[in-house]
């Protein structure tokens, strides 16, 4: 399994609270995604990362913000959690082997109050 | 929009007995497809893929078949097994600008659940 790690597992918070999950990655991949997965809509991509320092929008970013420092960390922030933001969150990794094979973490369990 | 859709949020098999899974695409030009399985509280599992120069790819008791002029891929799996039960997601790789960054747009789902 590849080494992906995501903090917190579950999180309970409050509408308006500003939240960061975090993913770890011990590949040494320079690709990084954050999705979000809700029932009727498989996964959607949040935002993505394709080096260090170099981030871009999915087709759901509103309402959130990404960080990368560092190789293995990709931080994910609701700036001002809503209820619509009561998702499983799940970060992947990809070196773009020829397939596009990503590798998943085992996801966070958000919910907003 | 939806570019990649699968349009049976549910199928229920007996053990055994062949499990086809449907997925549908828009963009013709994706020229990856990939399949995911995902069980209950885990991430997404890489399945299967095949490249749009290809009609068919097998591994094991997983077939993967691409009908580009249907815009139609297909999953198969023989014989079907209690343990294969779980969300199946198909993908492709998004592109934009002349390059992808591996983005994937996946589909929906299909829970899958095989009775022994």
């Amino acid at each position: 399994d590849a080494g992906i790690t995501q903090s917190p597992r579950h999180k309970v918070t409050e509408t308006g609270t500003p939240v960061t999950l975090r993913c770890h990655q011990t590949e040494n991949h320079r690709y990084m995604y954050w999705y979000r997965q809700d029932p009727g809509h498989g996964l959607r991509l949040i935002h993505y990362s394709y080096g260090v320092k170099d981030t871009d929008k999915g087709e759901v970013s509103d309402g959130y913000s990404v960080s990368r420092s560092k190789t293995e960390d990709f931080l994910l922030t609701l700036e001002s959690a809503t209820s619509s933001q009561t998702s499983v969150y799940f970060c992947a990794i990809s070196d773009l082997g020829l397939a596009y094979e990503q590798y998943f973490g085992p996801g966070t369990r958000l919910t907003v109050t | 929009d939806q570019q990649v859709k699968q349009n049976s949020p549910s199928l229920s098999v007996q053990e055994g007995r062949i499990s086809i899974l449907n997925c549908d695409y828009t963009n013709s030009m994706f020229d990856y497809f990939l399949w995911y399985k995902k069980y209950p509280a885990e991430g997404p599992t890489f399945l299967i893929s095949i490249s749009s120069i290809k009609d068919k790819n097998e591994d094991g008791r997983f077939t993967v078949f691409l009908n580009k002029s249907a815009k139609h891929l297909s999953l198969h799996i023989v014989p079907s097994q209690p343990g294969d039960s779980a969300v199946y997601f198909c993908a492709a790789p998004s592109w934009a600008g002349g390059t992808s960054y591996g983005k994937l747009t996946f589909g929906q789902g299909t829970i899958l659940t095989v009775h022994p």
